[in-house]
């Protein structure tokens, strides 16, 4: 399994509150990439980077912000949590040396806002 | 746009027998293809993927799954299905941008295995 770990993988706030939720990678690879899961609707990419200090928006980037100062982290900050963020995360990983750029998936932290 | 359907939200299959999940997709170009699966309270584990070669692909598991220009589709299949197999699948295709491929993904199969 490729190296990536997510924290923390629960966490219950209160709207209006700041989250920030971590991805950390062993790999060295240089893509990472955040996704929200939510029943009916599969993943959908909520920001990605190419590099460090590199990120652009995905498809759902509204009330999200993100960082990248390391190769090795990647930070998704949720500035003032609503209810409609309530999800499971994914943080995922690829490399410019995979053949087919395939993405590597972390185990996932599970937001609950309330 | 890039688009992924999955027709079937939910399919069961007894034990040993065969499995073919469906996927179409939309794409202008010859597409990067993927399939994932999803245990219960786990993350996503890659199955296959495929880009511009053969048009049968294995993958782990014993997965294989067949790519159809014509048809804009990329099935998944198993001769024999094991009660271990019950999990969520998801079909993603990717166009490359500067982070290597944007994923868009299906809405998922749950497979349920009867025994």
């Amino acid at each position: 399994d490729a190296g990536i770990t997510q924290s923390p993988r629960h966490k219950v706030t209160e709207t209006g509150t700041p989250v920030t939720l971590r991805c950390h990678q062993t790999e060295n690879h240089r893509y990472m990439y955040w996704y929200r899961q939510d029943p009916g609707h599969g993943l959908r990419l909520i920001h990605y980077s190419y590099g460090v200090k590199d990120t652009d928006k995905g498809e759902v980037s509204d009330g999200y912000s993100v960082s990248r100062s390391k190769t090795e982290d990647f930070l998704l900050t949720l500035e003032s949590a609503t209810s409609s963020q309530t999800s499971v995360y994914f943080c995922a990983i690829s490399d410019p040396g995979l053949a087919f750029y395939e993405q590597y998936f972390g185990p996932g932290t599970r937001l609950t806002v309330t | 746009a890039q688009s992924v359907t999955q027709p079937d939200i939910h399919i069961t299959v007894s034990e040993g027998a065969s499995l073919e999940l469906r996927c179409n997709y939309s794409y202008g170009a010859t597409p990067y293809l993927f399939w994932y699966v999803q245990s219960p309270g786990q993350g996503l584990q890659l199955l296959l993927k495929y880009f511009s070669e053969d048009t049968l692909v294995q993958g782990i598991k014993g997965f294989e799954a067949e790519f159809k220009r014509s048809q804009s589709s990329f099935n998944l299949r198993k001769p024999s299905v094991h009660w271990s197999d019950a999990a969520e699948y998801f079909c993603a295709v990717g166009a490359l941008n500067q982070a290597g491929t944007a994923l868009i993904f299906g809405k998922g199969t749950t497979l349920s295995v009867s025994s």
